[in-house]
């Protein structure tokens, strides 16, 4: 089967500009995970859908970071206005259902100057 | 509050040795305990996971025990292989949802040919 895929695979931005990231996840998959890993951590969840409701948020930044899940498939998430410490990977994560285990994408690489 | 603690953070063993990783968690009802190997530039693979209802799970030259009463899993590759190297992480559950996990913050496991 076909993995999660995301894109772009690195995305360099200057500060205060904005920025998308777009993930599809493995078909029939109904969980959706966005993480956040700085280098040298572990990933850490920013959102996670369940069909494309929105189950659990609580650590993502709302005052700058958005993210959809239209139709329950593909998702985005957007940076707006990005600052210096965004700088980061964003990975995508899909699972059959809660509890399951996650299937992860090779992730996109964010700089910020 | 939520925690996951991972012992050591680098690891580095002669080819054919064995390695131990370890995890720690705060309290919790959660029952699912993967072990995620992330390779550079990929995104996290599970690699092996366990539920609470067994003691210990092996899968070839990897295996996971759990110890529900203490609070920590662990992670055990024998035999280990140049391709070993790669730096791995616990997921432990968060304490305010059974579905949600924590990643620990790595231990980079160096295998010396």
């Amino acid at each position: 089967e076909a993995g999660v895929a995301q894109s772009p695979r690195y995305k360099i931005i200057e500060k205060r500009q904005s920025v998308a990231f777009w993930c599809n996840p493995i078909s029939g998959h109904a969980t959706l995970y966005w993480y956040q890993q700085i280098l040298g951590q572990g990933p850490k969840l920013l959102i996670q859908f369940q069909n494309n409701g929105v189950v659990d948020d609580s650590q993502l930044p709302k005052d700058r970071f958005s993210a959809e899940r239209l139709k329950g498939v593909d998702s985005t998430l957007k940076i707006q206005p990005a600052k210096l410490e965004d700088s980061a990977v964003y990975l995508c994560a899909s699972s059959p259902g809660r509890n399951q285990p996650q299937h992860f994408g090779d992730g996109t690489r964010l700089s910020i100057l | 509050g939520e925690n996951v603690e991972q012992h050591p953070s680098t690891l580095s063993v002669q080819e054919g040795d064995s390695a131990v990783i370890k995890c720690t968690y705060s309290d919790s009802a959660s029952n699912y305990f993967p072990w995620y190997k992330q390779e550079l530039g990929k995104g996290p693979q599970l690699i092996i996971d366990i539920r609470s209802n067994v003691g210990e799970k092996k899968d070839q030259r990897i295996a996971v025990t759990l110890n529900k009463t203490a609070k920590h899993f662990s992670l055990h590759i024998t035999e280990t292989q140049p391709e070993d190297s790669a730096v791995y992480f616990c997921a432990g559950p968060m304490k305010t949802s059974y579905d949600k996990v924590i990643f620990g913050p790595g231990t980079s496991l160096s295998v010396i040919p």
